[in-house]
């Protein structure tokens, strides 16, 4: 298994401000995700991220509003940019140690809240 | 693309009950499938991994099954607990990428 430190694990946050997320892992894995859990729904993949590179993110999702960066092969960075209300969910970050096709792990999440 | 739906949304059952949660997928095309869950406010705990050359996992008084033709899996408690109350999330990767497609859940409270 494998460690994932999120922080912050909450935030109140003013809309147009923003937030970034720190994803901290206990070893070295290939594969890192973030995804957002808007309230009542299920999770939602954001993009990976990928080290050394631009992260590749999925449809609907865009760098500008959601720059992510990996220097390295246990640290991931989310920003959630120009915030506004409809961006209160919970941000989590997940990793595959063994990558393509092992289990997935995830962080206990980042609970953003914009007023 | 992958799409999961999960049955039921919610569920209530009294302490001591064997209970089933179904989950069924489009793409029948995965290496796994795997089982999470989820305290409120909470992140994700993974429960159970399926690779798709099995049929079954287990782990205490969980059993997940994996039926790739029929495109659907079941999680089994047996003998549930109050502290088994939860949301219970289960997950498909899309094709051949380790990205997870989750279902929206069930939410089971277990009462004394």
């Amino acid at each position: 298994s494998a460690v994932i430190s999120q922080k912050p694990s909450r935030d109140i946050c003013q809309r147009g401000t923003s937030l970034t997320i720190q994803c901290q892992v206990d070893s070295q894995v290939t594969m890192m995700f973030w995804y957002r859990q808007q309230p009542g729904q299920s999770l939602t993949l954001i993009a990976t991220a990928n080290q050394g590179s631009e992260a590749t993110y999925e449809s609907g999702f865009v760098i500008d509003k959601f720059p992510i960066s990996r220097p390295n092969l246990t640290f991931s960075t989310l920003t959630v940019s120009n915030m506004s209300p409809e961006d209160s969910s919970i941000y989590l970050c997940s990793v595959e140690i063994g990558g393509v096709g092992t289990e997935a792990f995830f962080g206990q999440g980042t609970r953003l809240t914009v007023v | 693309k992958q799409e999961v739906t999960q049955i039921p949304a919610a569920l209530s059952v009294p302490e001591g009950e064997n209970l089933v949660l179904n989950c069924s997928f489009t793409d029948s095309a995965i290496y796994n499938l795997q089982w999470f869950r989820q305290d409120p406010g909470k992140g994700l705990t993974s429960l159970l991994l399926i690779q798709s050359s099995q049929r079954e996992q287990t782990s205490g008084r969980l059993n997940a099954s994996l039926d790739k033709s029929s495109g659907r899996s079941t999680l089994y408690i047996a003998a549930s607990q109050p502290g088994d109350s939860a949301t219970y999330l289960c997950a498909a990767p899309s094709g051949t990428a380790s990205k997870l497609t989750f279902g929206t859940g069930t939410r089971l409270q277990v009462m004394l």
